[in-house]
Formats: C-alpha cells, sequence, structure tokens
C-alpha cells in the first residue's frame, strides 16, 4: 500500500462543475503539498498545508490531521484546469523528504 | 524573474556514457531536491540538499551522484547511465523551513538512455 494515495485517478467534468480530488496519507506529516502539472509537463506549486484550509482563486485545500485526508476543490471549473494534480507528504521524520500521490488527471470539457 | 533552470531539456544517450544535468535557482534559497517520473509510479525523490556541502539520499539514489559547491548550483550525475533511467527530471528548490515553504521547479530534463 502507498504511504500516499489520491483518488480519482482520472476525473472528467463538464465545465463549471465543483471538483473534489482527494489525498489520503498513512504517515505522520508536518506539511501537505498539492501540485499542479501542465500538459506540457512544467509542475507548479498550488497549496502547502499543516492544518486547515486554504484558498487561492478557485481553488480551496483542505486537511483533517486526525483523519490523515486532504482534499483539494475546484469552482466553478475550466478547460484551462485541465491537468494533472499531485498531493506529496511531508514526512515529520525525514526533513525535507517528499512522498508523492501517483495524481488525477483531470480533464474538464467545454 | 525567480526560477530554477534546467540543462539539457532533452537528452538521448547510450548505456555507460557519463552526463551531468544542472540545475540552477536565483532565489538563494537553501534546499535542492532532485525527482524523477515515470509512467504508474509518479514522482519520487532521488537526492536533496539542505544546504552547501550538505546532502541526503531520498527514496531512489541508487545509479545517481549529486553535488553542492554552490548555493545556486545543485548538479545531477549518472556515471554510468542505463536503460532503467529513462525518465523524466525535475529539479526543485525551495528557501527553507520544510515545513512552511513551497517548492519551486524547473522545466524538467527527458532523459533517454539507449
Amino acid at each position: 500500500k502507498n504511504e500516499v494515495e489520491q483518488s480519482p485517478q482520472n476525473l472528467t467534468a463538464q465545465e463549471g462543475e465543483f471538483i473534489t480530488i482527494n489525498c489520503s496519507y498513512s504517515v505522520g506529516i508536518s506539511a501537505l503539498h498539492w501540485l499542479q502539472q501542465h500538459p506540457g509537463g512544467g509542475i507548479v506549486s498550488l497549496f502547502m498545508l499543516s492544518s486547515g484550509k486554504k484558498k487561492h482563486g478557485r481553488l480551496i485545500a483542505t486537511i483533517n490531521i486526525q483523519e490523515k485526508h486532504s482534499s483539494l476543490h475546484i469552482t466553478a471549473s475550466h478547460p484551462r484546469d485541465s491537468a494533472v494534480y499531485i498531493c506529496a507528504a511531508r514526512r515529520e521524520t525525514s526533513g525535507s523528504r517528499l512522498t508523492f500521490g501517483e495524481g488525477t488527471q483531470l480533464t474538464v470539457n467545454p | 524573474e525567480a526560477q530554477v533552470t534546467q540543462n539539457p531539456r532533452y537528452l538521448i544517450t547510450v548505456t555507460g556514457k557519463k552526463l551531468t544535468v544542472t540545475c540552477s535557482q536565483n532565489m538563494n534559497h537553501e534546499y535542492m531536491s532532485w525527482y524523477r517520473q515515470d509512467p504508474g509510479l509518479g514522482l519520487r525523490q532521488i537526492y536533496y540538499s539542505m544546504n552547501v556541502e550538505v546532502t541526503d539520499k531520498g527514496d531512489v539514489p541508487e545509479g545517481y551522484k549529486v553535488s553542492r559547491k554552490e548555493k545556486r548550483n545543485f548538479p545531477l550525475i549518472l556515471e554510468s547511465p542505463s536503460p532503467n533511467q529513462t525518465s523524466l527530471y525535475f529539479c526543485a528548490s525551495n528557501r527553507g523551513g520544510p515545513h512552511t515553504d513551497t517548492q519551486y521547479f524547473g522545466p524538467g530534463t527527458r532523459l533517454t538512455v539507449l
């Protein structure tokens, strides 16, 4: 079993829909990252969370430390949101080491 | 412009021919890392560095070397590349304080080892 698991692996939505991507982890963490990988391959850091909730534009990330679970929400989705979304856990005991989920491929159709 | 640069962006080489992928950041970040990305396996950390002359292994360090002689540069060295090192490689940096900081990624280097 992977230490960081994401669901779903693939997600197709219609423009305007509310989207949720989930990330569960089985180890103690000091922080959790959400990343976006564009179709061209470039990776952008969206959020880093250690507790609670963060919002940036139409993106919202939440984390529940007790349940070892994080979610990334996209409101009013748009075709330009189509990308791979990756969560990564910074483990408590390993300093700068990150463990990644396999990613969620999101496609938003017009 | 704040950025992480990698060179080359694409490389095709043959088994056993030593190569270096360079990584440079202009943000005065203390932490730098190398990752590889493979289909079905996702991103995996190869090596990371907390500061000049301080490096440590990630999850998949075998077959790779790194050095951190200057704060801005963190080259990845493949002494004797093999086909299983064919992958997409990313360098990343962050300011410091691993509990509070976001990572900045380079554009990626696509390596093919024949």
